[in-house]
């Protein structure tokens, strides 16, 4: 149990475009999402958390404009990386839990280059 | 700022023994800590985790150990396999936000 799936794995863009990463959780209903992002060979920074229908909240230095974040429903969680730039390249990872659950449950990651 | 610390980047260790993986953190809010194992390229996965509120857990070989006094957090694998070769990532929480050591990289020598 508590699987949670990414979509793409991977993907390379032109500088300027925007990406959509989903992120689902496969077996259960997560009540809460963050999106988590990786430099190589550095630690989990957290992006934002998300509750289901309501706004993300974001961490101090992460532009909202930038990296938009819906929580739509139950099991669905999308992050956009929007006018992506070469800085913007990394491993994307989101995580789920539902409702007073501590542990996370995190998906396997996306990576995006940015050319 | 580096609220969970894991200042051994890495650790190597002979099949069979005792592997001891260490964790420091500075916020005494934290009232959760948990262990994953991450491989390249993927997701980490929840190996263990303890209440503040207790301070040791253990499940199968993994045991983990807390001293809230120490702000300190260890991760006991024994027997040790090669397949637990992987980055082991300490995080602590506060009110549902998790926050995440830089790792220690995990070796198994058979």
């Amino acid at each position: 149990g508590a699987v949670v799936s990414q979509h793409p794995s991977r993907v390379i863009c032109k500088s300027g475009t925007s990406v959509k990463i989903e992120c689902r959780s496969l077996d259960f209903q997560a009540t809460t999402m963050f999106w988590y992002r990786q430099f190589p060979k550095q630690s989990l920074m957290l992006m934002a958390t998300s509750n289901e229908g309501s706004k993300a909240t974001y961490e101090q230095g992460v532009e909202k404009d930038k990296f938009l974040i819906n929580h739509a429903s139950l099991t669905l969680s999308t992050l956009t990386v929007t006018s992506a730039h070469p800085e913007d390249s990394s491993f994307y990872i989101c995580s789920a839990s539902w409702h007073g659950r501590e542990t996370q449950y995190f998906g396997p990651g996306t990576r995006l280059l940015v050319l | 700022d580096q609220q969970v610390k894991q200042n051994s980047p890495s650790l190597s260790v002979q099949e069979g023994r005792i592997s001891i993986l260490n964790c420091d953190y500075t916020n005494s809010m934290f009232d959760y800590f948990l262990w994953y194992k991450k491989y390249p390229a993927e997701g980490p996965t929840f190996l263990i985790s303890i209440s503040s509120i207790k301070d040791k857990n253990e499940d199968g070989r993994f045991t983990v150990f807390l001293n809230k006094s120490a702000k300190h957090l260890s991760l006991h694998i024994v027997p040790s396999q090669p397949g637990d070769s992987a980055v082991y990532f300490c995080a602590a929480s506060e009110s549902l936000i998790m926050r995440f050591g830089a790792g220690t990289r995990l070796t198994v020598k058979p």
